[in-house]
């Protein structure tokens, strides 16, 4: 069945580093890519997305690009912040129609 | 213009209990799902409703079922808790796709907490 892998965390940075939080992925067919956040105490939020292979989805200094030779949806940002500590989650909408999650990985961002 | 909201924000029930959490979907939408989010996990899809019926269902037993009402707003009930049934539930909310895919559209609320003692 489909599944989303991530690096675990937390994964933790000082201000302007930059940031990679791996995802790869094992699915039938053609799924679309997304990467979510989650704030501390509210729900996902959807951060960016792909739908086919090369294509980059963007968001607020975020990108990853959909990587079908290598199953990955790599999650970067060049300079992080403060308020980008959250926890990040990879998911896949595949052939099933049932959506899947990774298991998240926390962000930490210090001053 | 309100999201999807949901309550009770917290649950403190025991083994055996049945328990009742309640989603009301962003405005304009009419269709609603709910996940359960283990401590350290990420959502699994439990169920997808949609006029008023469930239209997709996850890998769940039949101790999880829900309805959704007339005005979309949508019920999750759990009966025989569980230990293992701790979780954040998560109820999201959608416009209708002749198939479920997610997509950029899904709304999440902020959860329901439930601890089973």
């Amino acid at each position: 069945g489909d599944s989303v892998t991530q690096m675990e965390g937390p994964v933790t940075l000082s201000e302007e580093a930059f940031l990679t939080i791996n995802c790869t992925y094992t699915a039938t067919g053609y799924p679309s890519l997304f990467w979510y956040v989650q704030y501390p105490g509210e729900g996902l939020q959807l951060l960016l997305k792909a739908t086919k292979a090369d294509d980059k989805g963007s968001n607020k200094g975020f990108e990853a690009t959909y990587r079908k030779e290598t199953t990955s949806f790599h999650l970067e940002k060049g300079s992080v912040q403060v308020s980008d500590s959250a926890v990040y989650f990879c998911a896949l909408s595949g052939g099933s129609y049932i959506p899947t999650f990774g298991r998240g990985t926390s962000l930490i961002v210090h001053p | 213009d309100a999201g999807v909201t949901q309550s009770p924000t917290h649950l403190i029930k025991t083994r055996g209990q049945q328990v009742t959490l309640r989603c009301s979907p962003k405005s304009g939408h009419d269709t609603v799902s709910w996940y359960q989010q283990a401590l350290g996990q990420g959502p699994q899809f439990i169920f997808q409703y949609y006029e008023e019926e469930e239209r997709q269902r996850g890998n769940f037993p039949d101790r999880f079922s829900g309805h959704q009402f007339p005005n979309y707003s949508s019920e999750l009930n759990v009966n025989a808790l569980l230990l293992g049934d701790s979780a954040l539930y998560l109820c999201a909310s959608s416009l209708r796709a002749t198939n479920y895919r997610l997509s950029e559209k899904l709304f999440f609320g902020s959860g329901t907490q439930l601890s089973v003692l």
